[in-house]
């Protein structure tokens, strides 16, 4: 039983378009991240949430948007994309904030051409 | 600012120990290990409150030293399924996200 499951894995598009990636967490976690690790593998956090509300932004273009419908699902939408955006984004949640174990997803691998 | 790791690879043998450094330039509340190994999602290891605890994981184990703002990881006795990528991620002290540093890799060879 998967614990925080994304999709899709792979995800190749053109440039100007607009995609998703669906997160979910069965582990009952309180707190939702989404990170993007980059072709020299640096990670970097984007969005994070507690209960549905966002508590981090970093600078990230308005063309990203996450969306957290309820607690266990954590979106992101992207649009008007760019072959800057071609990274593979994680979706990670933990129990409580940041000072819990965050459990990753597998990854999207996004590639834009 | 990112943490910075070093060194940035490292080539052991099955046995042989290892030590990774994480060092920041501002005031840290926790360090956090994660280890990822190629195509897949990073996985946790430790987290290392402030107050200088030890921490241990099989037989990997790490430090964290606040004062000095630096965390090490401890590759002890290491095994084939060490090898993967150690990322360190800090949380300042004055905020509530994770940085992580640029990475070290860890081959370890029969």
């Amino acid at each position: 039983d998967t614990a925080v499951s994304q999709t899709p894995k792979y995800l190749v598009t053109q440039m100007g378009n607009d995609k998703s990636i669906k997160c979910e967490q069965n582990l009952g976690h309180d707190t939702m991240y989404w990170y993007k690790q980059d072709s020299k593998k640096f990670l970097k956090i984007m969005f994070s949430y507690n209960n549905k509300e966002l508590i981090i932004n970093e600078t990230v273009p308005n063309r990203f948007s996450p969306k957290s419908p309820d607690k266990a699902h954590l979106n992101l939408h992207i649009n008007s994309l760019e072959l800057g955006d071609s990274a593979v984004y994680f979706c990670a949640s933990s129990l409580q904030g940041v000072r819990t174990e965050a459990f990753f997803g597998q990854g999207t691998r996004l590639t834009v051409v | 600012q990112q943490p910075v790791q070093s060194p940035q690879a490292v080539i052991l043998r099955e046995g042989e120990d290892a030590v990774i450094n994480c060092s920041s330039s501002k005031a840290l509340y926790s360090v956090h290990w994660y280890r990822q190994k190629h195509g897949e999602a990073p996985v946790f290891l430790m987290i290392l409150l402030k107050g200088g605890e030890q921490k241990g994981h099989d037989k990997i184990s790490a430090s964290f030293n606040e004062k000095k703002q630096q965390s090490s990881l401890y590759l002890t006795a290491s095994q084939l399924s060490y090898s993967g990528t150690y990322f360190c991620g800090t949380e300042s002290a004055a905020g509530n996200k994770l940085t992580f540093g640029g990475g070290t890799r860890v081959l370890v060879k029969p």
